[in-house]
């Protein structure tokens, strides 16, 4: 069983365009809510997380967006650029401390 | 500082054979971890420790096992290797907590490409 929903599998963005992934969960004991990026060969890279008590958070171009009452977040890459090209998970904590991944998502951005 | 230090990068296996995939990190992190990633699936949680000589079954540990007998290294054993456990794994480290904050991010080795024929 899934316990972080993540689409789409796949995406390819025109250069400057706003990237988007998305993930759903069910277990409200997860608390924590980070997003990895991955290059080829190389292990996942903390990118960007956020914790429920906020809806919104921004670093640069990269914003996670958060939705308690939906239990959905997602990560907005804007003016997207072709060195964004990677696989993105977005994970969940728990209260019982471990993290589940998402599926990812293998973002492509054509220049 | 080299990080997270994994190896081999990659190793094939015979069915029933067994091996240890190393990690070692020089961060003097408390917390170390050990996830197979698999394509459209994820990362799996397989074992975890947050400190030596402790260590705690993840999400999948079946038909593995790890020892943590200093801060820095944290191997990896498969016993008798299973098709199954064709995989990446990917040891990670973090400093005070599970929880990976921000300010203390998991930190992930380059991974050990295994696969069992």
């Amino acid at each position: 069983q899934q316990q972080v929903k993540q689409s789409p599998q796949s995406l390819i963005v025109q250069k400057g365009g706003i990237s988007i992934i998305n993930c759903a969960y069910e277990n409200t004991a997860f608390d924590y809510f980070p997003w990895y990026q991955q290059f080829p060969g190389k292990g996942p890279a903390l990118l960007i997380a956020i914790r429920p008590d906020v809806s919104e958070k921004k670093e640069g171009r990269f914003t996670i967006s958060f939705n308690k009452s939906a239990k959905q977040f997602s990560l907005h890459i804007m003016d997207s650029q072709p060195g964004d090209s990677a696989t993105y998970f977005c994970a969940a904590l728990n209260t019982g401390n471990q993290f589940y991944f998402g599926t990812g998502t293998s973002l492509t951005v054509i220049p | 500082n080299a990080g997270v230090t994994q190896t081999p990068k990659f190793r094939i296996l015979k069915i029933g054979q067994s091996m240890t995939l190393q990690c070692a990190q020089d961060m003097n992190h408390n917390y170390m971890y050990w996830y197979r990633q698999d394509p459209g699936m994820g990362l799996k949680l397989i074992y975890y420790s947050v400190g030596a000589g402790i260590t705690d079954k993840g999400e999948v540990p079946n038909g593995y096992n790890v020892s943590r007998s200093t801060t820095e290294d944290f191997p990896l054993r498969l016993e008798l290797a299973a098709p199954s456990q064709t995989s990446v794994y990917f040891c990670a480290s973090s400093y005070d907590s599970l929880r990976g904050s921000y300010n203390s991010p998991l930190h992930f080795g380059n991974g050990t490409r295994l696969t069992v024929t």
